[in-house]
């Protein structure tokens, strides 16, 4: 099964409500990073974690890392109909020579 | 900064055929390059890596042959993929990190590739 594993798999808000994101993960890792996929499109990324790092911030976005239990949370605050796609974590697994292991992704919908 | 293209964005081609994929970093120096593949509502899944100037290195169940990767500057990777079958339909997507433990990777806008 994939490294990172996402839940929900799908997510329905309304305009100004937080998302959050779950993902979890089974080995050890250097790092965690989510991304942002709109339909048809690469990749944007979004924020990376370190392995010994267990909160960041950036503009609305806030990442929680727990090592312990293998798990990362991404909370969208405020949402905006413009932050509908969808969002994948990926982990750079130790030993793994930068690697990235995508999970299966979050289809967020944010209803204006 | 941090910009990937990918050339082209959408092609449909002939079973048997073979097409060429390009991926380039417009403002860094790209050591290393990953290729991925994603199916419709899927994640993505690595191909390949390829490191400037040396073979590529193929995830399991893939095969070298079928999808030939280039790296020969440190902006430009190529992908292509030979005798195309309508099985190889996919997106393709490519990624570039500045260095050889390159953290944070910058990916391409995707290929479409249809193969009739």
């Amino acid at each position: 099964s994939q490294q990172g594993e996402e839940d929900p798999q799908a997510l329905s808000i309304q305009e100004g409500e937080n998302a959050t994101m779950n993902c979890s993960y089974k080995t050890s890792i250097n790092n965690l990073q989510w991304y942002r996929q709109n339909s048809g499109r690469g990749l944007v990324h979004l924020i990376l974690i370190r392995s010994n790092e267990r909160e960041k911030h950036s503009g609305r976005l806030r990442v929680t890392l727990d090592t312990s239990k293998k798990s990362s949370s991404l909370l969208i605050t405020a949402s905006r109909a413009a932050d509908t796609a969808s969002y994948f974590c990926a982990t750079d697994v130790a030993g793994a020579n930068s690697k990235l292991t995508f999970g299966k992704g979050i289809t967020l919908s944010v209803r204006p | 900064g941090a910009v990937v293209s990918q050339h082209p964005s959408r092609v449909i081609c002939k079973s048997g055929t073979s097409v060429k994929i390009e991926c380039r970093s417009l403002d860094f120096q790209a050591t290393t390059m990953f290729w991925y593949r994603q199916f419709p509502k899927k994640s993505l899944m690595l191909m390949a890596t390829s490191n400037e100037g040396s073979k590529a290195t193929y995830e399991q169940g893939v095969e070298k042959d079928k999808f030939l990767i280039n790296h020969a500057s440190l902006t430009l990777s190529t992908l292509t993929v030979t005798s195309a079958h309508p099985e190889d339909s996919s997106f393709y997507i490519c990624s570039a990190s500045p260095g050889l433990w390159g953290e944070t990777q910058y990916f391409g806008p995707g290929t479409r590739l249809l193969v009739l």
